[in-house]
């Protein structure tokens, strides 16, 4: 069955960097499409990056462009995303989440499969 | 950006009632709408995709209908492992959310 697991959360400073990493199992990582997806305390679902089934097409939202960089690494059935500058409302519950599909475009697939979240907190 | 309204914020519904849940898209979506459902400290799961076929593991109670612009979420009979908050997502053009649906206990 389908496992997808984040680690590298924690609470870090204003205006440092984190990386969360995704250990993807069960299925074949180098052909789909994956996302993260982050959930502040209390509020809804926001979409934050895709990343293509070969790593070479990527896509940001609007609030982490240019902070955020999404990245995968298909040997190691891996996904990450290295979060710099990061602000206060960057605090939220952040998932890993598989395409249905390929995501090689911004038209692409609903999420079949979701990872448990890792809690990353912003503050001083 | 496709903007997905929900409605109502929150539904009050007592077991064994009938619960419609609604999502308007900001443009043509056609039927690329899914719906999720969160139980409290757990990850979202995939209730319904192409906006009427239920994903594997969902029981027949839930059905999801619509196209376009308007969509919504039926659960026909609701249990208690039904309470949960329900968000629909649009994946035509880019990928966005609703603000989500709490359906409680009356």
């Amino acid at each position: 069955q389908v496992h997808l697991v984040e680690s590298g959360g924690g609470v870090v400073q204003p205006g440092r960097s984190l990386r969360l990493s995704c250990a993807a199992s069960g299925f074949a990582f180098s052909s789909y499409g994956m996302h993260w997806v982050r959930q502040a305390p209390g509020k809804g679902l926001e979409w934050v990056a895709v990343t293509s089934f070969h790593g070479r097409n990527k896509y940001y939202g609007d609030s982490v462009k240019g902070r955020f960089t999404i990245s995968r690494d298909n040997s190691k059935n891996t996904l990450y995303l290295q979060m710099d500058r990061l602000r206060a409302e960057d605090t939220a519950v952040y998932y890993c989440a598989k395409d249905f599909g390929a995501a090689a475009s911004t038209r692409g697939y609903y999420f079949n499969y979701w990872g448990q979240g890792i809690l990353v907190t912003v503050s001083s | 950006e496709v903007v997905m309204t929900q409605s109502p914020a929150t539904l009050s519904v007592s077991p064994g009632a009938r619960a419609t849940l609604s999502c308007r898209a900001s443009q043509s979506i056609s039927t690329n709408l899914a719906w999720y459902q969160q139980k409290p400290g757990q990850a979202p799961r995939l209730v319904i995709y192409g906006a009427a076929t239920r994903a594997t593991g969902i029981p027949g109670r839930f059905s999801g209908s619509g196209s376009g612009t308007e969509f919504t979420l039926t659960i026909s009979s609701l249990q208690s492992e039904d309470f949960a908050v329900y968000y629909c997502q649009q994946y035509d053009n880019w990928w966005t959310f609703g603000q989500g649906t709490k359906v409680e206990i009356k």
